[in-house]
């Protein structure tokens, strides 16, 4: 079973559409990240949440730790925001790990 | 902004032969990690470090595998006896403290087996 679950596995935007991508885990965590990840591989962290909800220019993350779920949405979506998001979860305070990733594609 | 840096960017390896892959993570940062993502797959845990020993490691992290620190700022991870199915893209990633901050990712190392 994974302990990272991440919906949708593919998603088509048309610009300046608000976009969510969610994230589910089966375990006790620390953290949660959010990752953003280009075709050329590099791997940037977008958010580290434990609680809450953050904000970070047209990002925004949130955590609802009792029903073990996250959400990345972004609003007004651009096609540079195209790339795979990637929901990790941090255990032990000492690994993350990984969901298979949301391939977003926004197109202009 | 500090970065993590990983060389090289690309690695081209005849099968059975040893590698090393070289990280140099952000100066003042503590916890040092490997992952590793073989094409199409999800990124995995391979190993983390702290106080110049590992604190955990994951099953894929055999024997073959080890890391070191040898210096105030690299931080590598050598295959000794590399296989095919260690083609993968290998990230090197560091954070100030453990489970509290954000860990931060270098741009990773393409390691091809032949």
């Amino acid at each position: 079973k994974n302990e990272v679950e991440q919906s949708p596995q593919n998603l088509t935007a048309q610009e300046g559409e608000f976009i969510t991508i969610n994230c589910s885990y089966s375990v006790g965590i620390s953290a949660l990240h959010w990752l953003q990840q280009h075709p050329g591989g590099g791997i940037v962290s977008l958010f580290m949440l434990s609680s809450g909800k953050k904000k970070h220019g047209r990002l925004i993350a949130t955590i609802n730790i009792q029903e073990k779920h996250s959400s990345l949405h972004i609003t007004a979506s651009h096609p540079r925001d195209s790339a795979v998001y990637i929901c990790a979860v941090m255990i032990d305070g000492n690994k993350l790990v990984f969901g298979a990733g949301t391939i977003l594609r926004v197109k202009s | 902004e500090p970065e993590v840096t990983q060389t090289p960017s690309h690695q081209v390896t005849q099968m059975g032969q040893e590698v090393i892959l070289r990280c140099v993570p952000i100066s003042n940062h503590l916890y040092f990690y490997w992952y590793r993502q073989i094409l199409g797959q999800k990124v995995e845990f391979l190993v983390s470090f702290y106080n110049n020993e590992i604190s955990e490691k994951s099953e894929i992290f055999d024997d073959q595998f080890s890391v070191e620190r040898p210096d105030g700022s690299n931080f590598t991870l050598k295959i000794r006896s590399t296989k095919l199915e260690d083609s993968a893209m290998y990230f090197c990633a560091s954070s100030a403290l453990s489970g509290i901050q954000p860990q931060h990712f270098g741009d990773g190392t393409r390691l091809s087996i032949l």
